[in-house]
């Protein structure tokens, strides 16, 4: 059974960028589809985008276009998700999921543990 | 892109009750891609239900789901303690809002 685990807590200046990453162990990435969700404090789950890398698609929430990137590293069986140009209201929790159920559509059944960005100058 | 909307958004119950979630698409969506997730405030969000009525792997059969089109319900017939939580619908990609089920 595959886990993720993804990388450290980070703080950032507004305007800068943050890049998480998503390491899979137990197996790789290579036929799941990843997506990436985050939960600013007080508000619920919002899909930011994802990857399916038996395509090398990348599908990005109309709010996040033009200002995250979710790229696929399958040698290291890592995912990143970079956002740019961030502000306070990036300030979230950020999760990884995949998809590891052939029958289930995509729905995500294995989550990394999450990643709190600070967006504060 | 599909808005899901889900209420309540809050639902008030004591153990043992039966809680009942709506989830409503803005259009008619595939049932198969309709999925429900169970968070907890520090925990990574579990997935309860997929294909709209499919139950996930050690889920408990007191969790279920229905539906079709644009009308979605899970339903949890006798809530536990531990099921207090915020629950979720998904469909490819995005969320509802969120319906906070609470004592």
């Amino acid at each position: 059974q595959v886990q993720v685990v993804q990388s450290g807590a980070d703080v950032k200046k507004p305007g800068s960028s943050v890049k998480v990453s998503c390491k899979a162990s137990g197996g790789t990435f290579n036929s799941y589809d990843i997506s990436w969700v985050r939960q600013a404090p007080g508000q619920g789950l919002e899909w930011m985008g994802g990857i399916i890398p038996m395509f090398g698609l990348t599908n990005y929430a109309q709010k996040f276009r033009g200002r995250v990137v979710i790229t696929l590293d399958e040698s290291a069986s890592t995912a990143y998700m970079e956002l740019t140009s961030l502000t306070s209201q990036d300030t979230a929790v950020y999760y990884c999921a995949t998809a590891t159920i052939p029958e289930a559509g995509g729905a995500l059944d294995v989550w990394g543990q999450g990643t709190l960005v600070t967006a504060s100058s | 892109e599909t808005v899901l909307t889900q209420s309540p958004v809050t639902l008030s119950l004591s153990p043992g009750e039966r809680a009942t979630l709506s989830c409503r698409a803005s259009q008619n969506v595939d049932s198969r891609y309709l999925a429900w997730y169970q968070h907890k405030l520090g925990q990574a969000p579990r997935l309860l239900i997929y294909g709209a009525s499919s139950r996930a792997s050690g889920i408990p059969d007191r969790f279920s789901g229905s539906g079709s089109g644009t009308d979605f319900t899970l339903t949890i017939t006798r809530l536990e303690p531990e099921d207090f939580a915020v629950y979720y619908c998904q469909h490819l990609g995005p969320f509802g809002q969120g319906t906070k089920v609470e004592i």
